[in-house]
């Protein structure tokens, strides 16, 4: 089945320490998006990548860090340096710069105590 | 940053019963807009894309309106059931986007009771 996986659903860890989010796709798209959630809140960009070996900064990308070494995988870091790293993490992608509708994962729910 | 405004923020609504929410966008560079329903534990799903003033877009129960040039669009459902239960997000998207970024708003719960 073609489509988005994030691991894990829920994730704990202690303040202070660094914590990586995965995301893979397999529906061959060139684009790659990380947002979060807040209780209350829409969904606000943290990164996205439009192609391999790049990727841009989104309105909230203080205290985060990606990569895209592979066209399917586009991990995102929590870093120690993000203030409120508690939240629901969604990543997305889509076919390109050409198609403009985003597919979702799961999310994953950090929290960060 | 461009501001998408969604209302109410929730609705509960008997089953049966006929319902809409609004979300505001701002209309200057407009390229696209988007709903998206959102199930507890599952993934956002695209409802429409819509892109020209007066698109109107149906599915099943579901149907949306559009008025680019006054920066709103509406979403309706028709007869309530209890698995409309979601939230519905809608997106805006700019013509001078890199990446076709999304800016959402912040949703609008509904529940449907049985």
């Amino acid at each position: 089945d073609g489509g988005i996986t994030q691991s894990p659903k829920y994730l704990f860890r202690k303040e202070g320490q660094n914590v990586t989010l995965s995301c893979e796709q397999n529906l061959n798209h060139d684009a790659m998006y990380w947002y979060r959630q807040d209780p209350g809140q829409g969904l606000r960009l943290i990164y996205y990548s439009q192609i391999v070996n790049d990727f841009q900064k989104g309105d909230i990308a203080e205290g985060y860090s990606v990569s895209r070494e592979k066209k399917e995988s586009f991990p995102l870091t929590v870093t120690s340096a993000q203030k409120n790293p508690t939240a629901f993490y969604l990543c997305a992608s889509s076919a390109g710069v050409s198609s403009y509708e985003q597919y979702f994962g799961p999310g994953t729910r950090l929290t960060v105590t | 940053i461009l501001n998408v405004e969604q209302s109410p923020q929730s609705l509960h609504v008997q089953e049966g019963d006929s319902t809409n929410f609004t979300c505001s966008f701002p209309s200057s560079n407009f390229y696209a807009l988007h709903w998206y329903r959102w199930e507890t534990a599952k993934s956002p799903e695209a409802l429409f894309v819509m892109t020209l003033n007066g698109d109107e877009k149906k599915k099943g129960r579901i149907s949306a309106t559009l008025n680019t040039k006054e920066g709103y669009s509406y979403l309706y459902i028709k007869g309530s059931q209890p698995e409309d239960s979601a939230t519905y997000l809608c997106a805006s998207t700019l013509i001078d986007n890199a990446g076709n970024m999304l800016t959402f708003g912040g949703g609008t719960r509904l529940m449907v009771k049985p």
